[in-house]
């Protein structure tokens, strides 16, 4: 079945870029997605890539996407305290809803 | 603001006990809805997808009896644990369907420890 991979922790200064890595294995998925998960709160959508897209970029975030390699990163530049958060990388296939899958997500912890 | 809310935020019960978790959307209806669970340190497994008016579909795995999906309305969908056991232990995660494709507003979860 699908699998979504990504590394459990990541720390940076304040300041710093940080990037977020994650691997799939679907050859079929259609969307990828970065979402955000604060203490306390839902899940929240940050940004989501087509398959045919190389790279998309909104503001502070830049989404890489390695088709060939399975390989998506989340580049979060000038990193703030505010960032610090899970991130869960996730991935589905197109036509109408389709089940989501999601990665094990990675902590990010910005120091000051 | 927050579109989707649970309550109860955590609940601790005993073993043998039921527990309902409430899940509502509070912008606009939402005919679908989600249930996952997420344990320490995993990723979210989607449980079972609440159909207002229908019955739940469940994901492979996980038992129909055990876990009772209720969409009565079309801003509630409720999540039955029934006779809990330690084992089910978890973080319970719900969700509706959003504008942009496949992408879903997530509650905050509900925190469950069976004693």
């Amino acid at each position: 079945g699908e699998d979504v991979e990504q590394s459990l922790f990541l720390s940076v200064r304040e300041g710093d870029s940080s990037v977020i890595n994650c691997t799939y294995t679907d050859s079929s998925s259609t969307y990828l997605y970065w979402y955000k998960q604060e203490p306390g709160a839902g899940l929240q959508l940050l940004t989501y890539i087509f398959s045919n897209m190389d790279m998309k970029q909104d503001q502070r975030l830049t989404v890489l996407l390695n088709k060939k390699d399975k390989h998506l990163s989340l580049r979060i530049a000038d990193t703030q305290t505010g960032d610090s958060a899970i991130y869960f990388c996730a991935e589905s296939r197109s036509g109408g809803y389709q089940k989501v899958t999601f990665g094990t997500g990675t902590k990010l912890q910005v120091i000051p | 603001g927050a579109v989707v809310s649970q309550h109860p935020s955590w609940v601790i019960c005993k073993s043998g006990t039921s527990v309902k978790i409430e899940c509502r959307s509070l912008d606009f209806q939402a005919t679908t809805m989600f249930w996952y669970r997420q344990f320490p340190k995993q990723s979210l497994m989607l449980m079972a997808t609440s159909n207002e008016g229908s019955k739940a579909t469940y994901e492979q795995g996980v038992e129909k009896d055990k876990f009772l999906i209720n969409h009565a309305s079309l801003t509630l969908s409720t999540l039955t644990v029934t006779s809990a056991h330690p084992e089910d232990s978890s973080f319970y995660i719900c969700s509706k369907t959003g504008y942009r494709p496949n992408e879903q507003f997530f509650g905050p979860g509900t925190r469950l420890t069976v004693l």
